[in-house]
Parts: structure tokens; C-alpha cells; sequence
């Protein structure tokens, strides 16, 4: 977990709210993702920036937007469109968004409705 | 279209007892391949990784991976399992070609690793 943070542990959404949750990065590195996790299912792809300024769609983005105006910093905000947001929410970076470069997680937030 | 399966849901084994958590992939050309492991409410951890060469890698935490392309095939292994190996271990692929540039991962459902003492 080394080297990326995400805040906070623990949030909680009520229906109609928008939330956001923080992920930073130490590493320098140039590539960030936003994975949700559900169980037995694995992780599946939000959304992903390769560069600053620059990002693309996963393959489960609706509901979803993202921002990467600094280097570190690649906030996910889970909007009320998102009607099934309970999950655990992971980022990851890696130096490059090339194929061999491993992608290192944070912590992860988990979302919950109340 | 990419994929990963993992097989079994959980595996369970003695400690002390080698383990094996089995993985298969399919991409249509050459992968890239990665295992990593998760403790209860935290970030995944990465394990190792295949990207060339050698078909046995050797990874963290006396881990290693034997890369079978026959088979399409990348089993993690370990010789000797210790309680605190329990957790959820996470194959994932890449493909070499097309979204390989993207640096998007698909990861197979995930095993749980239960270590009985």
C-alpha cells in the first residue's frame, strides 16, 4: 500500500448525494486507475488516466466521473446516476500505462448507501 | 476478448503443505501475467509477474508461478504454506498487443487461501 493513499476508509452515501473519494500518489509514476470490487467478482475497470489532464473510460463508468488535473491526484466521484454503488473502490498507479509495468493499489475506500 | 478464471473459489491445505492456487488465461496474442494478494479490507498487494523468459517466476513471500502456454496456465505455488498465507490471491492478464499500451488489467474472480494450522 506503500506510496498511495485513499481517503476516507469508510463512507457513507445517502440516495441522491454525490461523494468523492481521494486518491493521492507519492511515486511519480504517470498512470492511475480506479477499480471497484465486488465479491466473486474480481475487480473490474472505472476509469483510467494516462497522463495528466487525460482520462478514458473503463468498462463500468457509468454512474462514475473522474478528474486529473495534478500528476498525484485522481479523485473519483460516484454520482446519484450509480444505483448500485456498495462496493469497495480501489486505485492503483504504475510508472507507464504499458503492458509490463505492475500496477501498485492503495488501501481502498469502501462505499456504503445508507 | 481477454479473460481469467480462476477455478476454485477457495483452497483449502495443512500448513507446512505445499500449496497451489490455479489460474488460466486467454488473451488473443502473448500475456503478460500477475498475481497479487489481498488481506481482509485492504489494497491488493502484487506478488510477481511473467512477462518473458523464464517460464518459472519467483516472486515475494517465497511465492513463485510456473507460465505454461500450452496450457494457458499460470498456477501459483508455493513449497511449504504458513497460516498467514490465508487470504484472496488475484490472477490478472494483459495482453501484449492492442489495449496493452492502456496498461488496463483483467483479473480473474479471485481464490480464497485458507491455511489450517
Amino acid at each position: 500500500d506503500g506510496g498511495i493513499t485513499q481517503s476516507p476508509k469508510y463512507l457513507f452515501r445517502k440516495e441522491g448525494q454525490n461523494v468523492t473519494l481521494s486518491c493521492e500518489q507519492n511515486l511519480n509514476h504517470d498512470a492511475m486507475y480506479w477499480y471497484r470490487q465486488d465479491p466473486g467478482q474480481g475487480l473490474r475497470l472505472i476509469y483510467y488516466s494516462q497522463i495528466v489532464n487525460d482520462f478514458q473510460k473503463g468498462d463500468i463508468a457509468e454512474g462514475y466521473s473522474v478528474s486529473r488535473e495534478k500528476k498525484e491526484s485522481f479523485p473519483l466521484t460516484v454520482t446519484s446516476a450509480q444505483k448500485n454503488p456498495t462496493a469497495f473502490y480501489l486505485c492503483a498507479s504504475s510508472i507507464v500505462p504499458s503492458g509490463q509495468e505492475t500496477q501498485y493499489f492503495g488501501p481502498g475506500t469502501r462505499l456504503l448507501v445508507l | 476478448a481477454q479473460s481469467v478464471a480462476q477455478p476454485e473459489d477457495q483452497v483449502n491445505v495443512a500448513e507446512g503443505n505445499p500449496l497451489t492456487v490455479k489460474c488460466t488465461y486467454s488473451v488473443s496474442g502473448n500475456p503478460y501475467l500477475f498475481w497479487y494478494v489481498q488481506y481482509p479490507n485492504r489494497g491488493l498487494q502484487f506478488l510477481l509477474k511473467y512477462i518473458t523468459g523464464d517460464n518459472l517466476v519467483k516472486g515475494s513471500y517465497g511465492f513463485e508461478a510456473e507460465f505454461n502456454k500450452s496450457q494457458t496456465s499460470f498456477h501459483l505455488k508455493k513449497p511449504s504454506a504458513l497460516v498467514s498465507d490465508s487470504a484472496l490471491y488475484f490472477c490478472a492478464v494483459r495482453d501484449r498487443r492492442g489495449s496493452s499500451n492502456t496498461g488496463k488489467l483483467i483479473f480473474g474472480q479471485g481464490t480464497t487461501l485458507q491455511v489450517k494450522p
